[in-house]
């Protein structure tokens, strides 16, 4: 398997901006899971889903964020309108039931 | 909710010698502590994990030790080599479904 698969890897927008960043899953796994990566916040969890529902967005920051997950092979999250705090890494991570957890590369955000 | 202290913060060790990292958690529910290691520009790669049923589990190099009681478990890597180093992070399966992380901790093993 090819793991989990993030694109893209990196992304630089102007504050503003929409900015989608894009996921896919282990092929079979049931959960997944968006995380947000800082030097000051270390990893945090945005939003998890389960059979491509949403379960717990609690750590969704602000109404600027939103995630889908259309299918069990996709999921989206999106920020509109995007602001230089939100500069960070993005993780993708996706598990079977609901332990070991498998990260995917990430997607390096810088918003300017 | 849950809280999780990791230590330390960087530890450097020279090649061959052991390295312990430790993490304490706060909510006595937690039932699963799984270790990551991230190298630069990587997500971060489950290495080890263990249940709270269990003391300790060992893997090559790699162990980990629980103490429910105390709330606190660790991370220890034997015969370090340089490709050891990175940053590592300890993780509390919190509720149902949610991890908290540790800090983590940037080890740096001297060749």
């Amino acid at each position: 398997d090819a793991g989990v698969i993030q694109s893209p890897r990196h992304e630089v927008t102007e504050m503003g901006q929409e900015v989608t960043l894009r996921c896919k899953p282990i092929s079979g796994h049931d959960y997944l899971f968006w995380y947000r990566q800082t030097m000051m916040r270390g990893l945090e969890l945005l939003i998890y889903f389960n059979n491509n529902v949403p379960i717990d967005d609690s750590g969704m920051p602000e109404d600027r964020f939103s995630a889908k997950m259309p299918n069990a092979s996709f999921s989206t999250l999106k920020i509109q309108p995007s602001e230089p705090r939100d500069s960070a890494v993005y993780f993708c991570a996706s598990s079977l039931a609901t332990y070991e957890q498998y990260f995917g590369p990430g997607t390096r955000l810088t918003v300017t | 909710g849950e809280n999780v202290e990791q230590h330390p913060s960087t530890l450097s060790v020279q090649e061959g010698d052991s390295a312990v990292i430790k993490c304490t958690y706060s909510d006595s529910a937690s039932n699963y502590f799984p270790w990551y290691k991230q190298e630069l520009g990587k997500g971060p790669q489950l290495i080890i994990d263990i249940r709270s049923n269990v003391g300790e589990k060992k893997d090559q190099r790699i162990a980990v030790t629980l103490n429910k009681t105390a709330k606190h478990f660790s991370l220890h890597i034997t015969e370090t080599q340089p490709e050891d180093s990175a940053v590592y992070f300890c993780a509390v399966r919190s509720g149902t479904y949610k991890y908290i992380f540790g800090t983590g901790t940037r080890l740096k093993v001297l060749a």
